[in-house]
Parts: structure tokens; C-alpha cells; sequence
């Protein structure tokens, strides 16, 4: 099956700087890749998607960039603000059918 | 106000009992999806339904059972096959364009 790996596992960053966080994934034929947002006790929130016909997909603050032959996609969050704090997890699909999860990273954003 | 709702919120189990999560959701999704997250890992999952009375195993079925009478409803039970069911347990539903919804997720304890 579908293997997502997702780095780093923590990452902090100071209020207004720009914030990275990869996901490679292993099978060719994943075609949507989500991005999730999940505060303490919470449930995910969808906060962009993109697919495989996509290199690159902005939403504000907020981009994701695909590459298909190196297998991996990139959340980029610009201008970090204190309640970007939270743990964001990124996934892969083929077709919608299963979706496959990265074990998530933890954004800290210190003010 | 649409949404997808887990209940309970939290939920104690004996050693030995089964016990039943419910998800319900009134978005009109076809497909419905059951997740497990444990501290430190992505989500990993157990069940899924593409459409009402079929359904298919995820990756940690064992020890899991469900139903999908119903669109609106796809509920989880816990049975005491599974070993270590202490966990957050989230429940999602998705559209056809393969965006996902989770509700905000039961947190299952053995005691």
C-alpha cells in the first residue's frame, strides 16, 4: 500500500517567518494530496488540497507545491501567526478511494 | 448546521466489554471513513464505506466491526478482540472531489 513520510516531526518558527513542511509518498498512482490542520482534542480540519495534474496551489497565506516524479509535496505557510500553532498532517489518494496519512508535524509559532 | 457528529466525546471501556462510536453525518457524503490516532502517529484506518451496506477493511480492522445502513450513519464497535483500544477515534465523511470531513473525535479509555 501507500507509504507517506512527513518531516520534520516539530518545527518552530518566530511569528512572521515562513514555515515548510514535506511529505514524500511512495505510490505513483496517488493523484490527491490534502492537507490537514488539527488543534488539541480536536478533529483534522481540510485546510488545502492539490492534485496531480496541479505543480502548485495557493490559498492566502497558505501554498502547497506538488512534484510527481521525485514523489513529494511541500505545505508552505508565509507570514506565520500565533494560531497557525498546531499539529498539520499531510495525506495521499488514489482516486479518493483510501487516504494515507504522514504521523504529522507539530508547528510551534513563538511571538 | 451541517457536519459530521462523533458520540460520545469521551468513553471509558472495561477489560472484556464491547462497546459502540457513533458517527452521524447530514452533509450527503456517499463515502465514510473510520481512523485511529495514536500520541505521535498519523491516522491509521480501520474501516471505510464508499456506499450504504458495503464496506471494506483498513489497514487495523482487527478487533473492529461496523455497519452502513444508513448514508447518514456508519458506527464502530470496539470489540474485546481488540487488545489495545485506548486511542482518539475520528470519523470522517467525503465528497465526490475527495475533500474530506472529520468529526471531532472520540477518545476511547480502558480501565
Amino acid at each position: 500500500g501507500e507509504n507517506v513520510e512527513q518531516h520534520p516531526s516539530t518545527l518552530s518558527v518566530q511569528e512572521g517567518d515562513s514555515a515548510v513542511i514535506k511529505c514524500t509518498y511512495s505510490d505513483s498512482a496517488s493523484n490527491y494530496f490534502p492537507w490537514y490542520k488539527q488543534e488539541l482534542g480536536k478533529g483534522p480540519q481540510l485546510i488545502i488540497d492539490i492534485r496531480s495534474n496541479v505543480g502548485e496551489k495557493k490559498d492566502q497565506r497558505i501554498a502547497v507545491t506538488l512534484n510527481k516524479t521525485a514523489k513529494h509535496f511541500s505545505l508552505h505557510i508565509t507570514e506565520t501567526q500565533p494560531e497557525d500553532s498546531a499539529v498539520y498532517f499531510c495525506a495521499a489518494s488514489i482516486d479518493f478511494n483510501k487516504f494515507y496519512f504522514g504521523s504529522g508535524t507539530k508547528l510551534n509559532v513563538k511571538p | 448546521d451541517g457536519g459530521i457528529t462523533q458520540s460520545p466525546k469521551y468513553l471509558f471501556r472495561k477489560e472484556g466489554q464491547n462497546v459502540t462510536l457513533s458517527c452521524e453525518q447530514n452533509l450527503n457524503h456517499d463515502a465514510m471513513y473510520w481512523y485511529r490516532q495514536d500520541p505521535g502517529q498519523g491516522l491509521r484506518l480501520i474501516y471505510y464505506s464508499q456506499i450504504v451496506n458495503d464496506f471494506q477493511k483498513g489497514d487495523i480492522a482487527e478487533g473492529y466491526s461496523v455497519s452502513r445502513e444508513k448514508k447518514e450513519s456508519f458506527p464502530l464497535t470496539v470489540t474485546s478482540a481488540q487488545k489495545n483500544p485506548t486511542a482518539f477515534y475520528l470519523c470522517a465523511s467525503s465528497r465526490r472531489d475527495g475533500r474530506a470531513f472529520f468529526g471531532q473525535g472520540t477518545r476511547l479509555t480502558v480501565v
